[in-house]
């Protein structure tokens, strides 16, 4: 089946960039999403990419992918402390029966 | 009021009991799910349902049930609660006239422990 990897922890101070990374095993994957989940919260779609796309770029945020290594990335330009969350990727194939299968998260922590 | 609102938002229930947590969206979606989340594991699905008719189960249905009352209501039943349910869950809703860039909505989890 689908699976979706992420590192659980990451840690950045306060103005760096954080890149967060996610590899999945299903190569017909057509959507690939970031959501955001603060404490307390429910999860909130942050971006998303096509599959034949290779980057998109949204305020703060740019996705990355690559398809051929099955490696999808999120960079927050100049981290604030309110970035400090758990992150989620995502993928929808139809491999999959068309359900979103989540990574494991990524607990971001800015610290100042 | 929320798109996708979740009930209780917190349940402490004994080993045994039973137990439902209720999913009420007002997006219009066709499509519901229902999720667990676990620290260190993500997100896993426990069942969906495409339309009012139609339910399938998800990678970790054992132990649980659900029922489509209406387009809008999609309820979650632990028959016979065990410690190793306890856990945060998530209803989600999405549209299948959509294309996949909208993603799934999602509600704000009920956190239920059993004890």
């Amino acid at each position: 089946g689908e699976d979706v990897e992420q590192s659980l922890f990451l840690s950045v101070r306060e103005g760096d960039s954080s890149v967060i990374n996610c590899t999945y095993t299903d190569s017909s994957s057509t959507y690939l999403y970031w959501y955001k989940q603060e404490p307390g919260a429910g999860l909130q779609l942050l971006t998303y990419i096509f599959s034949n796309m290779d980057m998109k770029q949204d305020q703060r945020l740019t996705v990355l992918l690559n398809k051929k290594d099955k490696h999808l990335s999120l960079r927050i330009a100049d981290t604030q402390t309110g970035d400090s969350a758990i992150y989620f990727c995502a993928e929808i194939s139809p491999g999959g029966g068309n359900k979103l299968t989540f990574g494991t998260g990524t607990q971001l922590k800015v610290e100042l | 009021d929320a798109d996708v609102t979740q009930t209780p938002r917190n349940r402490i229930t004994k080993t045994g009991k039973r137990i439902m947590l209720e999913c009420s969206q007002t997006k219009g979606h066709d499509r519901m799910y229902w999720y667990r989340q676990d620290p260190g594991l993500g997100l896993r699905l426990i069942y969906y349902s495409f339309d009012v008719k139609d339910i399938n189960k998800g990678e970790i249905s054992d132990g649980y049930s659900v029922s489509r009352q209406a387009q809008a209501k999609f309820s979650l039943s632990l028959e016979s609660a065990i410690p190793n349910q306890t856990a945060l869950y998530f209803c989600a809703t999405s549209d299948s006239r959509k294309t996949g860039g909208d993603g799934y909505t999602f509600g704000s989890g009920t956190r239920l422990t059993v004890v």
